[in-house]
């Protein structure tokens, strides 16, 4: 399965738009890209997923180069309840039912 | 919009005993999954669930857990004799078509159930 690099922690303030960029130079070619969002004592939440080139939808965007050796989230205008772990997966390879979920990044919306 | 149940929402136990998570999974959702996390650690991938059998599970789903799909809605989670480090948020998740070579899929979480063994 393809390892996932993220910053372990990010600020931002109110009104701010947010990058979250993730590494995974090993991804396959059948894998997808898939960002969760995890609130303290919730289950992960599905934002957005893709496989190449920009996806958007009602709360963010995705950015996949050519290569997708990497991506960015895109979180426009941050509010202080966007403050949450966001996570970067890649998946699925052949015969894997399984997400593998790294320890994400910590963002923190400050007013 | 459907959504994934789970209850109780926190089950205290004493160690040695059996709890059973349940879980009810996206109506049209064919394939079932139990991760867990513990306080301040990663989430970990249990067990996978598809045609009332086991996909996939992982190191930590030894023959203490067992899952099962008891009726057309449900889904459980069984721990038969609870242990101190089994304390965890336990998360069901569901998709639709699962993961597989060659297709994407996206599994939805369910609330969790706080398990704390005393």
């Amino acid at each position: 399965l393809a390892r996932t690099t993220q910053p372990i922690s990010m600020d931002s303030y109110e009104g701010q738009e947010v990058n979250i960029t993730c590494s995974h130079n090993n991804i396959a070619t059948n894998d997808y890209i898939t960002w969760y969002q995890q609130f303290p004592s919730q289950g992960p939440r599905f934002i957005i997923q893709g496989y190449k080139t920009k996806v958007t939808n009602e709360v963010a965007s995705l950015f996949i180069p050519a290569d997708r050796k990497s991506s960015t989230l895109s979180l426009p205008r941050v509010s202080l309840s966007d403050t949450a772990v966001y996570y970067c997966l890649v998946g699925p390879t052949s015969g894997t039912y399984k997400y593998i979920f790294g320890t994400g990044t910590r963002l923190k919306v400050l007013a | 919009e459907p959504e994934v149940t789970q209850t109780p929402s926190h089950q205290v136990t004493q160690m040695g005993q059996e709890v059973i998570l349940r879980c009810v999974p996206i109506s049209n959702h064919l394939y079932f999954y139990w991760y867990r996390q513990i306080l301040g650690q990663k989430v970990e991938f249990l067990v996978s669930f598809y045609n009332n059998e086991i996909s996939e599970k992982s190191e930590i789903f030894d023959d203490q857990f067992s899952v099962e799909r008891p009726d057309g809605s449900n889904f459980t989670l069984k721990i038969r004799s609870t242990k101190l480090e089994d304390s965890a948020m336990y998360f069901c998740a569901s998709s639709e078509i699962g993961l597989a070579g060659g297709q994407t899929d996206t599994q939805y979480f369910g609330p969790g159930t706080r398990l704390t063994v005393l």
